[in-house]
């Protein structure tokens, strides 16, 4: 599966817009680009995940740029819940584990 | 739907001992992962179970090993434990109906503490 870089840390303010970049240069053609976050000592939560079209769910919206090679996670308005270690993952759908790396800590702000 | 549940939630135990972890699936999952979490190494994967054949293996020892029976529970045992398998074991479901991408949910994981 294809790896993942994302920023090590980032700041947002409550109310405003998260955005979360991702890339995933050397991603193929079979592999979906998934999001999961992870709340302090608790299990990771998936969020969304998308394959070349842009996605959106109650929780968030995932952008794919055309060349597939990096994806932007879009919290629109984040609250302090919001806070939390998040996750961008290449999968293919054969049997396969899901590659976590370091991810991004979010800390949302009053 | 009632999510993955995973028991216990917090376990001790000291070096030597073995441990059996437990983890139900979603309702109609048919397949179960688990992860080991820690602050050094990150989350790894352990293995996969579907229909009760493991079919897929991360890089961990044989001390580490998994069951799952014909309900999609699971079971993963860790054998002479070591310091080192202090962990958050993390377990995650998912429908693998075949055709398309499959998405893993996780439960709350067990917290591991070997003494």
């Amino acid at each position: 599966d294809a790896k993942t870089t994302q920023p090590t840390s980032m700041d947002c303010a409550e109310g405003r817009a998260a955005n979360l970049p991702c890339n995933h240069s050397t991603i193929s053609g079979n592999e979906y680009v998934y999001w999961y976050r992870q709340i302090h000592s608790q299990g990771p939560q998936y969020i969304i995940h998308g394959l070349k079209n842009n996605e959106t769910n109650e929780m968030a919206s995932l952008i794919i740029t055309e060349d597939r090679k990096s994806s932007t996670l879009i919290l629109p308005h984040a609250t302090l819940r919001d806070t939390a270690v998040y996750y961008c993952i290449v999968k293919t759908d054969s049997w396969g584990k899901l590659q976590f790396g370091a991810g991004t800590q979010v800390v949302v702000t009053p | 739907k009632a999510g993955v549940t995973q028991t216990p939630r917090y376990l001790i135990k000291t070096r030597g001992q073995q441990v059996t972890l437990s983890c139900s699936p979603i309702s109609g999952h048919r397949s179960v992962s688990w992860y080991q979490q820690t602050p050094g190494q990150g989350l790894q994967f352990l293995f996969e179970y579907f229909s009760e054949t493991q079919r897929n293996k991360g890089n961990f020892p044989g001390r580490f090993s998994g069951r799952q029976f014909s309900n999609s529970r699971s079971e993963m045992n860790v054998s002479t434990l070591e310091l080192g398998d202090s962990a958050l074991y993390l377990c995650a479901s998912s429908l693998r109906a075949g055709g398309g991408t499959d998405t893993q949910y996780f439960g709350p994981g067990t917290r591991l503490t070997v003494l």
